[in-house]
């Protein structure tokens, strides 16, 4: 699987917009992008999916350019609820790696008042 | 929205001992994991299991682990002789269709050896 490399904190304060871009220079041609959340003492949970160009649900959005050498995720207007570790993961979802997903150190968003 | 979930939350154990640490994937899912994080460390990955069987298991899967699916609903982690390293919190995860679907994760089990 491609190996990412994304920042390992970032601070933002309510009401503003987070970036975070997750750096993935091996990316095959098969791989997806997916991001994860963690709060502390719970399980990741998904937030989105994307392959190319962008991709939006009700909580973020996911940007990703037409090298697909980076992808970007994009909070709107975060709150002190987004606290938490986000985790960028690259890899084919359709082969036989039927669960292997690798996460990396993840970055630590904080989010102040 | 439907959940996995996992018990114990919390399991104290001495070393040597087994545990066997439960989760409740989400219904309608047919794919199931085990992941594990030790404090302050990346996720890991274990195992995967599909059709009954395991699909695929990291180098961290050995003997001493194994995964159960005892009857329709719940699938099971089983660690026969607990290490002090063993110590970590246990993910369960389940999807619908293996990667292509998201992993929905449990909150975990915190394991603590002593």
């Amino acid at each position: 699987l491609a190996k990412t490399t994304q920042p390992i904190s970032m601070d933002s304060y309510e009401g503003q917009e987070v970036n975070i871009t997750c750096s993935h220079n091996n990316i095959a041609t098969n791989d997806y992008i997916t991001w994860y959340q963690q709060f502390p003492s719970q399980g990741p949970r998904f937030i989105i999916q994307g392959y190319k160009t962008k991709v939006t649900n009700e909580v973020a959005s996911l940007f990703i350019p037409a090298d697909r050498k980076s992808s970007t995720l994009s909070l709107p207007r975060v709150s002190l609820s987004d606290t938490a570790v986000y985790y960028c993961l690259v890899g084919d979802m359709r082969t036989s790696t039927l669960g292997r997903l690798y996460f990396g150190r993840g970055t630590q968003l904080t989010v102040w008042p | 929205e439907p959940e996995v979930t996992q018990t114990p939350s919390h399991q104290v154990t001495q070393m040597g001992q087994e545990v066997i640490l439960r989760c409740v994937p989400i219904s309608n899912h047919l794919y199931f994991y085990w992941y594990r994080q030790i404090l302050g460390q990346k996720v890991e990955f274990l195992v995967s299991f599909y059709n009954n069987e395991i699909s695929e298991k990291s180098e961290i899967f050995d003997d001493q682990f194994s995964v159960e699916r005892p009857d329709g609903s719940n699938f099971t982690l089983k660690i026969r002789s607990t290490k002090l390293e063993d110590s970590a919190m246990y993910f369960c995860a389940s999807s619908r269709q293996g990667l292509n679907s998201p992993l929905h994760f449990g909150n975990g089990t915190r394991l603590t050896v002593t």
